[in-house]
Formats: structure tokens, C-alpha cells, sequence
């Protein structure tokens, strides 16, 4: 199932250094998602994207940034000014951003701090 | 507020015991209820949903409004059922996204 693919698989970043996690898709979804998990706290929803050159933030968007360009791609950076990023960042889509679709979900990308 | 709670991280049953995963949820009108499910080194996939109405793997749901609950359940627990199992809600008109519990760890033992 490569519908949705993640990369790095791990990643590791500097005090200071912004780093871009990739979200691909070829499930000609047109909504995507980042969640981001915590031990113990479940996934959070940090961006979503319902359609192409548009994006909302979820609950706990500071930090971070996205960008939708193309349907299939939905990168998310993790800027400096996210003072605690070690967590495991999970990618989603679905057919369409309504509440009756469910989720296709990534293998996920794991960062840690240098 | 939009929340959902699995008041259980760890539920530990003997295989062939019956299993019920509990989910409360809090949302002011009709949402769309879910479970996703992780396996061991597998990526997290949807188990059930309530609009399906359907039985995945021997498990069901039924969503109960007046009491708010979405509770997972299923007869007789098999050692392959063994997850991370996550409650989650979807808004009206909120785009999709959705919001998860806490998750619940099922181990089956033999």
C-alpha cells in the first residue's frame, strides 16, 4: 500500500534549524493532512489542506508551515520557532475534506533533536 | 470544546474473552465517529466507522447519542487483535479533520 509515502523515515535537526518533512500521494485525494503524536496524547492536527494552493491550521499550527502546490505533495517545515518538534509526524489524505471520508495514513516520519 | 476520551490506555484480556474499547466523545451536534487501528510496524488504517453500520474482524460499534459513546466491541478477543486502537471524531463541514482520543493499547494474552 504506497498510497501514501512519507520521507525521511527519521529525521534529525540542529537548535535553530528549520527542516521539511515530505508527504507524497497518488490517491488523486484531493484533501490532505499532518497530525502530529505524542506519547500518551494521541494525534494532534497541526495543517490541513482541502484543496490545492489552500491550507487552515489546526490546533497546534505554531511552529509550523505547509505548503500545497500540487494535489499529490504536502510538505510540512518545522521552523526554529517550534521549541519542542520531537515527536512523530504522521501525513494523512482522503477523497475529500468532508466529515464522512475516512483517512489514508502515511508510515510517518520520526525527529529528534540534535 | 470538541474532545474525545479513551479513559483507557492498557486493556490486557486472555484470548477468547470478550473486549469492549470505551470512547466518549463531546461535540455539539452530529458527528462522523471512527476507529483506526495500528498493528505492530504497520501504519495506522481505519477499522470501522459508524455510518457502515458493518462488523470489521469480529468487531462492532454502535454510536449512542444520549450517551455519547462510540464504544469498539467484540465477542471473543484473538491474540492477532493486539493494537493501538484510536477513537476519533469528524466535524460537520470542518473539513475532514479529525479528532482522536488518547488511544487505547489492547494486548491479548494466550
Amino acid at each position: 500500500d504506497g498510497g501514501i509515502t512519507q520521507s525521511p523515515k527519521y529525521l534529525f535537526r540542529k537548535e535553530g534549524q528549520n527542516v521539511t518533512l515530505s508527504c507524497e500521494q497518488n490517491l488523486n485525494h484531493d484533501a490532505m493532512y499532518w497530525y502530529r503524536q505524542d506519547p500518551g496524547q494521541g494525534l494532534r492536527l497541526i495543517y490541513y489542506s482541502q484543496i490545492v494552493n489552500d491550507f487552515q491550521k489546526g490546533d497546534i499550527a505554531e511552529g509550523y508551515s505547509v505548503s500545497r502546490e500540487k494535489k499529490e505533495s504536502f510538505p510540512l517545515t518545522v521552523t526554529s520557532a517550534q521549541k519542542n518538534p520531537t515527536a512523530f509526524y504522521l501525513c494523512a489524505s482522503s477523497l475529500q475534506g468532508t466529515s464522512n471520508q475516512p483517512q489514508h495514513f502515511g508510515d510517518g516520519t520520526r525527529l529528534s533533536i540534535l | 470544546a470538541q474532545r474525545v476520551t479513551q479513559p483507557e490506555k492498557l486493556l490486557s484480556v486472555f484470548k477468547g474473552a470478550p473486549v469492549e474499547l470505551k470512547c466518549n466523545y463531546s461535540y455539539s451536534g452530529s458527528p462522523e465517529l471512527f476507529w483506526y487501528v495500528q498493528y505492530s510496524r504497520q501504519r495506522l488504517q481505519l477499522l470501522l466507522r459508524h455510518i457502515s453500520r458493518e462488523s470489521i474482524k469480529g468487531f462492532t460499534a454502535d454510536l449512542n447519542k444520549g450517551e455519547t459513546s462510540f464504544h469498539l466491541k467484540k465477542p471473543f478477543a484473538q491474540e492477532e487483535d493486539s493494537a493501538m486502537y484510536y477513537c476519533a471524531l469528524s466535524g460537520y463541514n470542518q473539513g475532514g479533520k479529525l479528532i482522536f482520543g488518547q488511544g487505547t493499547e489492547l494486548s491479548v494474552k494466550p
